[in-house]
């Protein structure tokens, strides 16, 4: 089955700085990598997403780039604001499957 | 416009008891999934419902089950519960006619189990 890895596990970034956070997964079949954002005690809210066809999808300060050769997506936060502390989650999701495959999420923590 | 409601918001259990959680899905919404987060993981996949029907399932024994009704409301039910079941359960919907919809999540019953 699909196996999404996800890096780092925690990252810490001063305010206004970038963040980048990656994941790599296992299934060439996948076709649509969804990014959450969950904030403690919050349900995943979906920030951003990007399918097989496209390698790079931009909404404001956050930017997704996807690799399919080497299996690989990230997602890019530029100008960090506090308010962007939160567990991110990268997923996959592709083929005859039906079900999202979620990495085990970064902690991001930015500094006043 | 409602998003994905579920209830109980929190539930404690004894083991080897039973429990349903309930989930409304987002308004034109037709697809319900369900997830177990346990803490400090990412959410895993139960199983999936569609036209009242499981259409996929995750690594979950059988003591997990489900059910979509017609208004596609859906339930999870685990029996003969274990400590290792406590956990967030996230009810997400998407809407199957437009392939890839994305998930929009609810915000989860958390079920502890003694």
């Amino acid at each position: 089955g699909e196996n999404v890895e996800q890096h780092p596990s925690t990252l810490s970034v001063q305010e206004g700085d970038s963040a980048v956070i990656k994941c790599t997964y296992s299934d060439s079949a996948s076709n649509y990598f969804p990014w959450y954002k969950q904030e403690l005690g919050k349900r995943p809210q979906l920030i951003i997403d990007i399918r097989s066809n496209v390698g790079e999808k931009k909404d404001q300060r956050i930017a997704v780039t996807l690799n399919k050769t080497a299996k690989h997506f990230s997602l890019h936060i530029t100008e960090t604001q506090p308010e962007d502390s939160a567990v991110y989650f990268c997923a996959a999701r592709g083929g005859s499957n039906y079900k999202l495959t979620f990495g085990k999420g970064t902690l991001l923590t930015v500094n006043p | 416009d409602a998003g994905v409601t579920q209830s109980p918001t929190h539930l404690i259990k004894t083991r080897g008891q039973q429990v349903t959680l309930r989930c409304s899905p987002k308004s034109g919404h037709d697809t319900v999934s369900w997830y177990q987060q346990a803490l400090g993981q990412g959410p895993q996949f139960i199983f999936q419902y569609y036209e009242e029907e499981e259409r996929q399932r995750g690594n979950f024994p059988d003591r997990f089950s489900g059910h979509q009704f017609p208004n596609y409301s859906s339930e999870l039910n685990v029996n003969a519960l274990l400590l290792g079941d406590s956990a967030l359960y996230l009810c997400a919907s998407s809407s199957t006619g437009t392939g890839n919809s994305p998930l929009h999540f609810g915000n989860g019953t958390r079920l502890t189990v003694t």
